[in-house]
């Protein structure tokens, strides 16, 4: 049984470094062909694909946000990191980290973490 | 980029059909996956690689793809298919979601 669930804090200040920790079970992040990615979602708002870490450590970014973006994996840990510069208040989000499998050149996502809300706010 | 435009609502008539699409730049060569998500809840995977139901998905949701549209089927609707749906693509090394559209059963 996948399960993912993320963690980290529920109130950043403007400019500041977001850090979110997605640890899993079921499944291994050593297995070929597995990825863990990062989508946040605004209130009332649509997904956004933030990254992708895959099983190689190969890592794949939003183009715009990029700069910004980093994701590490711990494979011994079970965890998956996102780490967000700068934080803003456009950045409040739920963040979900979901299970993806790469497969016929293509990525989607089949296992989600019940997300965590994150408010950027002085 | 490549975008995804999905209508922003639809609505349907309990226990009839509805048809929520995924319009993109000949997306028909692409696979297009579908998410369903409730309110307050984590998407979940209905549809995947344009029409393959993932195991606990109902047979009343089905999808198709050709051209420059991708097409989520919902047959029989019930109250419980009250939701937000979400298409997405692999572009380019990314992952690229539609704006979502919510579908209303009458």
């Amino acid at each position: 049984q996948i399960t993912l669930k993320e963690s980290g804090p529920t109130l950043v200040k403007p400019t500041q470094t977001l850090t979110l920790t997605c640890t899993f079970s079921g499944f291994s992040l050593s297995t070929s062909g597995v990825g863990v990615g990062w989508i946040r979602q605004p209130p009332g708002k649509a997904l956004e694909w933030l990254a992708l870490i895959y099983w190689d450590d190969d890592k794949r970014y939003s183009p715009s946000l990029k700069s910004r973006l980093t994701i590490t994996k711990d494979t011994s840990k079970n965890q998956v990191v996102l780490t967000m510069t700068n934080m803003d208040p456009v950045d409040t989000a739920t963040y979900y980290c979901a299970h993806s499998l790469y497969t016929y050149g293509d990525h989607y996502f089949d296992y989600w973490g019940q997300g965590t809300l994150v408010t950027v706010s002085s | 980029s490549y975008e995804l435009t999905q209508p922003l609502s639809v609505s349907v008539a309990l226990g009839q059909t509805a048809r929520i699409t995924c319009g993109g730049n000949n997306i028909g060569s692409k696979n297009v996956h579908w998410y369903q998500q409730k309110p307050g809840q984590a998407p979940v995977l209905v549809i995947y690689r344009d029409s393959n139901r993932p195991s606990g998905i109902p047979e009343r949701f089905s999808g198709s793809n050709s051209g420059n549209t991708a097409t989520l089927t919902i047959s029989r609707a019930q109250a419980g298919d009250e939701a937000d749906y979400y298409c997405q693509v692999w572009d380019s090394s990314t992952a690229v979601f539609g704006g979502g559209t919510k579908l209303t059963v009458l």
